[in-house]
Protein backbone atom coordinates (compact mmCIF):
# COMPACT_ATOMS: atom_id res chain seq x y z
CA UNK A 1 0.00 0.00 0.00
CA UNK A 2 1.41 3.23 -1.27
CA UNK A 3 -0.53 5.58 1.83
CA UNK A 4 0.22 9.04 1.36
CA UNK A 5 2.89 9.88 -1.08
CA UNK A 6 4.32 13.58 -1.48
CA UNK A 7 6.60 14.80 -4.22
CA UNK A 8 9.12 15.97 -4.81
CA UNK A 9 11.06 14.68 -1.53
CA UNK A 10 13.53 17.80 -2.00
CA UNK A 11 13.91 21.07 -3.27
CA UNK A 12 15.97 24.12 -3.01
CA UNK A 13 14.36 27.55 -4.33
CA UNK A 14 15.55 30.97 -4.98
CA UNK A 15 13.78 33.47 -2.74
CA UNK A 16 10.80 34.89 -5.36
CA UNK A 17 10.28 31.92 -7.30
CA UNK A 18 7.04 29.68 -7.61
CA UNK A 19 6.57 25.64 -6.85
CA UNK A 20 3.85 23.09 -5.88
CA UNK A 21 4.00 20.29 -4.01
CA UNK A 22 1.98 17.43 -4.59
CA UNK A 23 0.27 15.17 -2.42
CA UNK A 24 -1.79 11.98 -3.11
CA UNK A 25 -3.35 9.40 -0.88
CA UNK A 26 -4.71 6.05 -2.05
CA UNK A 27 -6.57 5.26 0.74
CA UNK A 28 -9.97 6.75 -0.09
CA UNK A 29 -9.74 9.67 2.38
CA UNK A 30 -12.07 12.69 3.19
CA UNK A 31 -10.04 14.90 4.71
CA UNK A 32 -6.15 16.06 3.64
CA UNK A 33 -4.02 18.48 5.54
CA UNK A 34 -0.73 20.38 4.91
CA UNK A 35 1.68 20.78 7.53
CA UNK A 36 5.14 22.66 8.26
CA UNK A 37 7.73 21.23 10.57
CA UNK A 38 10.12 23.53 12.04
CA UNK A 39 12.35 22.77 15.01
CA UNK A 40 11.07 23.37 18.01
CA UNK A 41 7.92 24.34 16.89
CA UNK A 42 6.54 20.23 16.10
CA UNK A 43 4.03 20.94 13.39
CA UNK A 44 1.68 23.45 12.65
CA UNK A 45 -1.42 23.29 10.58
CA UNK A 46 -1.24 25.36 6.91
CA UNK A 47 -4.24 24.25 4.82
CA UNK A 48 -6.86 21.61 5.30
CA UNK A 49 -9.89 20.33 3.05
CA UNK A 50 -12.25 17.96 4.22
CA UNK A 51 -13.47 17.00 0.66
CA UNK A 52 -12.87 17.12 -3.34
CA UNK A 53 -13.40 21.20 -4.06
CA UNK A 54 -12.95 22.38 -0.83
CA UNK A 55 -10.20 23.83 1.58
CA UNK A 56 -9.84 26.12 4.58
CA UNK A 57 -6.93 27.63 6.38
CA UNK A 58 -5.25 26.22 9.18
CA UNK A 59 -2.87 28.36 11.52
CA UNK A 60 -0.37 29.36 9.69
CA UNK A 61 -2.02 29.41 5.94
CA UNK A 62 0.14 33.09 4.69
CA UNK A 63 2.18 32.55 1.57
CA UNK A 64 0.72 29.66 0.89
CA UNK A 65 -2.29 28.64 -1.77
CA UNK A 66 -3.53 24.85 -1.55
CA UNK A 67 -6.24 23.09 -4.45
CA UNK A 68 -7.90 19.80 -4.28
CA UNK A 69 -9.69 19.12 -7.45
CA UNK A 70 -9.27 15.44 -6.84
CA UNK A 71 -10.47 13.63 -3.89
CA UNK A 72 -6.67 11.95 -3.99
CA UNK A 73 -4.86 14.81 -4.61
CA UNK A 74 -3.87 18.22 -2.29
CA UNK A 75 -1.32 20.50 -3.71
CA UNK A 76 0.23 23.32 -1.78
CA UNK A 77 1.23 25.87 -3.62
CA UNK A 78 3.98 29.20 -2.97
CA UNK A 79 3.55 31.82 -5.36
CA UNK A 80 6.70 33.72 -4.16
CA UNK A 81 9.15 31.69 -2.09
CA UNK A 82 10.57 33.63 0.94
CA UNK A 83 13.50 32.46 3.08
CA UNK A 84 10.98 31.95 5.95
CA UNK A 85 9.23 28.86 4.31
CA UNK A 86 12.08 26.76 4.24
CA UNK A 87 10.83 24.04 6.20
CA UNK A 88 9.94 20.16 5.92
CA UNK A 89 6.51 20.11 4.69
CA UNK A 90 4.02 16.86 5.14
CA UNK A 91 0.98 15.98 4.10
CA UNK A 92 -2.01 13.89 5.90
CA UNK A 93 -5.13 12.21 5.46
CA UNK A 94 -7.88 11.04 7.54
CA UNK A 95 -11.19 9.76 7.07
CA UNK A 96 -14.40 12.09 7.41
CA UNK A 97 -16.95 10.07 8.90
CA UNK A 98 -17.56 6.76 10.61
CA UNK A 99 -16.11 7.51 14.08
CA UNK A 100 -12.86 9.10 15.00
CA UNK A 101 -9.57 8.22 12.81
CA UNK A 102 -6.24 9.09 13.34
CA UNK A 103 -4.02 10.93 10.37
CA UNK A 104 -1.86 8.71 7.88
CA UNK A 105 1.29 10.90 7.15
CA UNK A 106 4.05 11.37 4.10
CA UNK A 107 7.60 11.09 3.80
CA UNK A 108 7.87 14.67 3.54
CA UNK A 109 9.09 17.22 1.13
CA UNK A 110 12.54 19.36 2.66
CA UNK A 111 12.21 22.83 0.56
CA UNK A 112 14.88 25.51 1.28
CA UNK A 113 14.72 28.72 -0.02
CA UNK A 114 17.72 30.58 -0.34
CA UNK B 1 -8.07 27.73 20.52
CA UNK B 2 -6.50 24.40 21.81
CA UNK B 3 -2.74 24.01 22.60
CA UNK B 4 -0.46 21.30 23.50
CA UNK B 5 2.61 21.74 25.60
CA UNK B 6 5.19 19.26 26.50
CA UNK B 7 7.84 20.33 28.72
CA UNK B 8 10.37 17.84 28.27
CA UNK B 9 12.65 18.76 24.55
CA UNK B 10 14.91 16.39 25.14
CA UNK B 11 15.36 13.45 27.13
CA UNK B 12 18.54 11.08 27.41
CA UNK B 13 18.11 7.61 29.23
CA UNK B 14 20.66 4.21 28.61
CA UNK B 15 18.47 1.35 27.17
CA UNK B 16 16.27 -0.81 30.07
CA UNK B 17 15.42 3.18 32.20
CA UNK B 18 11.80 3.67 32.31
CA UNK B 19 10.45 6.63 30.24
CA UNK B 20 7.81 8.89 31.23
CA UNK B 21 6.77 11.74 28.68
CA UNK B 22 4.38 14.59 29.67
CA UNK B 23 1.96 16.49 27.39
CA UNK B 24 -0.81 18.78 29.12
CA UNK B 25 -3.15 19.97 26.46
CA UNK B 26 -5.67 23.52 26.86
CA UNK B 27 -8.90 22.50 26.00
CA UNK B 28 -12.03 23.45 27.58
CA UNK B 29 -14.48 20.52 25.53
CA UNK B 30 -14.07 16.50 24.97
CA UNK B 31 -10.87 16.40 22.73
CA UNK B 32 -8.66 13.27 21.11
CA UNK B 33 -5.31 12.78 21.89
CA UNK B 34 -2.84 11.10 20.30
CA UNK B 35 0.99 10.27 20.26
CA UNK B 36 2.81 10.64 17.30
CA UNK B 37 6.49 9.26 17.14
CA UNK B 38 8.85 10.25 13.98
CA UNK B 39 12.09 8.15 13.79
CA UNK B 40 15.24 9.85 12.13
CA UNK B 41 14.57 10.27 8.78
CA UNK B 42 10.85 8.82 8.61
CA UNK B 43 7.17 10.00 8.44
CA UNK B 44 5.19 10.52 11.71
CA UNK B 45 4.01 6.98 12.64
CA UNK B 46 0.88 6.77 15.15
CA UNK B 47 1.70 4.77 18.57
CA UNK B 48 -1.49 5.39 20.60
CA UNK B 49 -4.87 7.20 20.63
CA UNK B 50 -7.13 8.07 23.38
CA UNK B 51 -11.03 9.01 22.23
CA UNK B 52 -13.22 7.40 24.92
CA UNK B 53 -13.10 4.64 27.88
CA UNK B 54 -10.48 2.89 29.74
CA UNK B 55 -8.11 5.90 30.40
CA UNK B 56 -5.03 3.75 30.25
CA UNK B 57 -4.41 3.31 26.70
CA UNK B 58 -1.88 0.90 25.43
CA UNK B 59 -0.26 1.37 21.83
CA UNK B 60 2.54 -0.79 19.79
CA UNK B 61 5.83 -1.23 20.76
CA UNK B 62 4.91 -1.59 23.71
CA UNK B 63 4.07 2.12 24.96
CA UNK B 64 1.15 3.35 26.73
CA UNK B 65 -0.54 6.39 27.80
CA UNK B 66 -3.26 7.49 30.57
CA UNK B 67 -5.62 10.43 30.10
CA UNK B 68 -5.76 12.23 33.27
CA UNK B 69 -8.96 14.59 32.77
CA UNK B 70 -8.72 16.64 35.86
CA UNK B 71 -4.50 17.72 34.94
CA UNK B 72 -5.57 17.94 31.11
CA UNK B 73 -2.80 15.18 30.66
CA UNK B 74 -1.83 12.46 28.50
CA UNK B 75 1.83 11.47 29.52
CA UNK B 76 3.40 8.53 27.70
CA UNK B 77 4.84 5.81 28.97
CA UNK B 78 7.26 2.89 28.59
CA UNK B 79 8.89 0.57 31.63
CA UNK B 80 12.27 -0.46 29.30
CA UNK B 81 13.10 1.70 26.79
CA UNK B 82 15.37 0.07 23.80
CA UNK B 83 18.03 1.93 21.64
CA UNK B 84 15.72 1.50 18.63
CA UNK B 85 12.99 3.79 20.64
CA UNK B 86 15.44 6.76 19.72
CA UNK B 87 13.31 9.29 18.14
CA UNK B 88 10.68 12.24 18.38
CA UNK B 89 7.99 11.97 19.92
CA UNK B 90 4.87 14.39 19.17
CA UNK B 91 1.30 14.56 21.22
CA UNK B 92 -1.50 16.26 19.29
CA UNK B 93 -5.09 16.92 20.30
CA UNK B 94 -8.22 17.50 18.30
CA UNK B 95 -11.37 18.30 19.17
CA UNK B 96 -14.40 16.10 17.61
CA UNK B 97 -16.08 18.08 15.04
CA UNK B 98 -13.16 20.11 14.27
CA UNK B 99 -12.17 18.78 10.79
CA UNK B 100 -9.98 16.22 12.12
CA UNK B 101 -7.27 19.49 12.80
CA UNK B 102 -4.29 17.86 14.71
CA UNK B 103 -3.04 20.54 17.20
CA UNK B 104 0.68 19.47 18.06
CA UNK B 105 2.91 20.07 21.05
CA UNK B 106 6.62 20.79 19.97
CA UNK B 107 7.82 17.47 20.14
CA UNK B 108 10.69 15.40 22.65
CA UNK B 109 13.41 14.40 21.06
CA UNK B 110 14.11 10.86 22.80
CA UNK B 111 17.49 9.74 22.90
CA UNK B 112 18.13 5.82 24.41
CA UNK B 113 21.82 5.19 24.88
CA UNK B 114 22.69 1.54 24.12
Amino acid sequence: NAGVTQTPKFRVLKTGQSMTLLCAQDMNHEYMYWYRQDPGMGLRLIHYSVGEGTTAKGEVPDGYNVSRLKKQNFLLGLESAAPSQTSVYFCASSYGSGGNQPQHFGDGTRLSIL
Amino acid sequence: AQSVSQHNHHVILSEAASLELGCNYSYGGTVNLFWYVQYPGQHLQLLLKYFSGDPLVKGIKGFEAEFIKSKFSFNLRKPSVQWSDTAEYFCAVNAPGSARQLTFGSGTQLTVLP
